[in-house]
């Protein structure tokens, strides 16, 4: 099984700021990583797919980037709305699939 | 665009089977794999498997003798049923969509709100 591991597990951001969120795998993934957000009472949104390809609709502010077993998320600047839980998943060599612990994105 | 609902009871008994359902409105669900996705309290996201058409799943080796998912053409619908529980299976319940983009694409692009389920006598 392939072990994702999120940190921080906190990010205090100012709004406006940049945020960067890490996601490591614990082997090779290649680029077959995933990002969501999830807010409570809502369905997670997928953001991101193929380590770096914006999902239909998601704003330019999200990027992803990275292959092999190291993955970044960043939100160039952060909207009131962007405050929320991100959640990385590989879907390399599976079953299973696996999802990193989340990152929470909180207002500093 | 589709939209998914899950449904069940919340509160199910330590040993019982916990059984859901995923309504699925906006389109048929031929063709597309169906997920069911938990989070426990403060935890991550974890797979639980997904069904292809009839008969065709694939579970988490973690749950697999504990896990039942199925599909109802005729209601639009998915379930799942979670036997055996414990206090540990209490979570947040999802149903999901994957990505109807070929392999080796596996992310999944619609999601219910989930369901809470409670495991308590």
């Amino acid at each position: 099984e392939i072990v994702m591991t999120q940190s921080p597990a906190t990010l205090s951001v100012s709004p406006g700021e940049r945020a960067t969120l890490s996601c490591r795998a614990s082997q090779s993934v290649s680029s077959n990583l995933a990002w969501y957000q999830q807010k409570p009472g809502q369905a997670p949104r997928l953001l991101i797919y193929g380590a770096s390809t914006r999902a239909t609709g998601i704003p330019a502010r999200f990027s992803g980037n990275g292959s092999g077993t190291e993955f970044t998320l960043t939100i160039s600047s952060l909207q009131s709305e962007d405050f929320a839980v991100y959640s990385c998943q590989h879907y390399n060599n599976w079953p299973p699939l696996t999802f990193g612990g989340g990152t929470k994105v909180e207002i500093k | 665009q589709m939209q998914l609902q899950e449904s069940g009871p919340g509160l199910v008994k330590p040993s019982e089977t916990l059984s859901l359902t995923c309504s699925v409105s906006g389109g048929s669900i031929a063709t597309y794999f169906w997920n069911w996705i938990r989070q426990p309290p403060g935890k991550g996201l974890e797979w639980i498997g997904y069904i292809y058409d009839i008969g065709r799943a694939n579970y988490n080796p973690s749950l697999k003798s504990r896990v039942t998912i199925s599909v109802d053409t005729s209601k639009n619908q998915v379930s799942l049923k979670l036997s055996s529980v414990t206090a540990a299976d209490a979570a947040l319940y999802y149903c999901a969509r994957r990505t109807a983009r070929g392999f080796p694409y596996y992310y999944m692009d619609v999601w219910g709100k989930g369901t809470t389920v409670t495991v308590s006598s």
